[in-house]
């Protein structure tokens, strides 16, 4: 099975700020590579999908990036709607995996 | 309005079994194929299982092979999971989700608690 690292588990931030959250996959997972913002209670939304493709109606400040077995999710400027889970998951094969997930909180 | 909604969870003892059921609407079922993932409590994302869209294929975690069994009725625009031999390691919202460009459309979820 692919695994998934992601890093940092836990972020400190202000609004305003700029943050990037890193996923590592074990094997080249091409550009197969999705990100997903989850509210505490809530299902998991799909932000960004095919590594670098905004999902309809997410907002521009969300973008990502990579190849291979290093991508990024960065959000350019946070907003105070911003401060949740964020996970990243392969699916360039079964089974897909994700990330153990980035908690992004309020500094 | 294209949405997904999961039913079937419940309290069950360990060794028991359950079907979760997954409706979908607001789209044209047939031609995607549909994921199960589920949270244990305070935990990440973990994969199920998956089948395609006419149903001939089906994938499943190491996790749940054996135990788990993913089917769907698209005359029904419904996604089924039989969980058989429940542990309690398997206490968990259950979400559905559409395998489009990624899993772009996601249930609200339904909890399965196995405890005795």
């Amino acid at each position: 099975d692919i695994q998934m690292t992601q890093s940092p588990s836990t972020l400190s931030a202000s609004v305003g700020d700029r943050v990037t959250i890193t996923c590592r996959a074990s094997q080249s997972i091409g550009n197969w590579l999705a990100w997903y913002q989850q509210r505490p209670g809530k299902a998991p939304k799909l932000l960004i999908y095919k590594a670098s493709n905004l999902e309809s109606g997410v907002p521009s400040r969300f973008s990502g990036s990579g190849s291979g077995t290093e991508f990024t999710l960065t959000i350019s400027s946070l907003q105070p709607d911003d401060f949740e889970i964020y996970h990243c998951q392969q699916y360039n094969s079964y089974p897909y995996t994700f990330g153990q997930g980035t908690k992004l909180e309020i500094k | 309005e294209v949405q997904l909604l999961e039913s079937g969870g419940g309290l069950v003892q360990p060794g028991e079994s359950l079907r979760l059921s997954c409706a979908a609407s607001g789209f044209i079922f047939t031609p995607y194929a549909m994921s199960w993932v589920r949270q244990a409590p305070g935990k990440g994302l973990e994969w199920v299982a998956a089948i395609r869209g006419s149903g001939e294929r089906t994938f499943y975690a190491g996790s749940v092979k054996g135990r788990f069994t993913i089917s769907r009725d698209n005359s029904k625009s419904t996604l089924y999971l039989q969980l058989n031999s429940l542990r309690a390691e398997d206490t968990a919202v259950y979400f559905c989700a559409r395998d489009s460009h990624a899993l772009d459309l996601w249930g609200q979820g339904t909890l399965v608690t196995v405890s005795s």
